[in-house]
């Protein structure tokens, strides 16, 4: 089976830090991605893992663990555009690399 | 450099009728990835198009057919619509399965 695991909702404050955790199992492993989509909106790319580390883009850093099937998404310096959910997607083998989603994380910024 | 374009980008029907959305993808892709999205959900994978082939379907019923004509674009039909087809329709280009990237997608609403 394949399933992939994010809480589904987290609040922080701004300027401060958050880590989203996913948990996943999947039929073979060929990368883990991480969207950031507002509501409504189209999902945007923010990183992509397929070794074991971390990944820092700016404000935001990915980390994974394939012997864990575990990744998170960290964000910092948290702004209130953040507000949004962030999608956990993991990138199979065979079957032509179809991209399987989580449920997502809501996460709210206030002030 | 445009990137993917759906359409329209609202849609109401009503139960049993039927609806074609559409996806022109972004230059220089050449695969079309659907997926539906319900309502604070993850994207759920509907099926892949490349070289004008259906090439990989998840778990969604025949109503669900799809066509991608030689200059990569692509539609989706739903047949039979029902309540539950109600949803945000993403549709998501690729050079081959690398590389997604999503439009902002159709939200329909099924009466």
């Amino acid at each position: 089976g394949q399933n992939i695991d994010q809480p589904t909702e987290m609040t922080a404050t701004e300027g401060a830090i958050v880590q989203i955790n996913c948990t996943y199992q999947t039929s073979g492993f060929n990368g883990l991605f991480w969207y950031q989509q507002h509501a409504g909106e189209a999902p945007t790319f923010l990183s992509y893992n397929v070794l074991d580390g971390l990944e820092e883009k700016g404000r935001f850093s990915s980390f994974l663990s394939r012997s864990k099937g575990y990744s998170y998404l960290l964000l910092k310096e948290l702004q209130m555009k953040d507000s949004a959910s962030y999608l956990c997607a993991v990138r199979g083998i065979g079957g032509y690399n179809k991209l399987i989603f989580g449920a997502g994380t809501r996460l709210a910024v206030h002030p | 450099d445009a990137g993917v374009t759906q359409s329209p980008t609202h849609l109401i029907k009503t139960r049993g009728q039927q609806v074609t959305l559409r996806c022109s993808p972004k230059s220089g892709h050449d695969t079309v990835s659907w997926y539906q999205q319900a309502l604070g959900q993850g994207p759920q994978f509907i099926f892949q198009y490349y070289e004008e082939e259906e090439r990989q379907r998840g778990n969604f019923p025949d109503r669900f057919s799809g066509h991608q004509f030689p200059n990569y674009s692509s539609e989706l039909n739903v047949n039979a619509l029902l309540l539950g087809d109600s949803a945000l329709y993403l549709c998501a280009s690729s050079v081959d399965s690398y590389g997604y990237t999503f439009g902002s997608g159709t939200r329909l609403t099924v009466v």
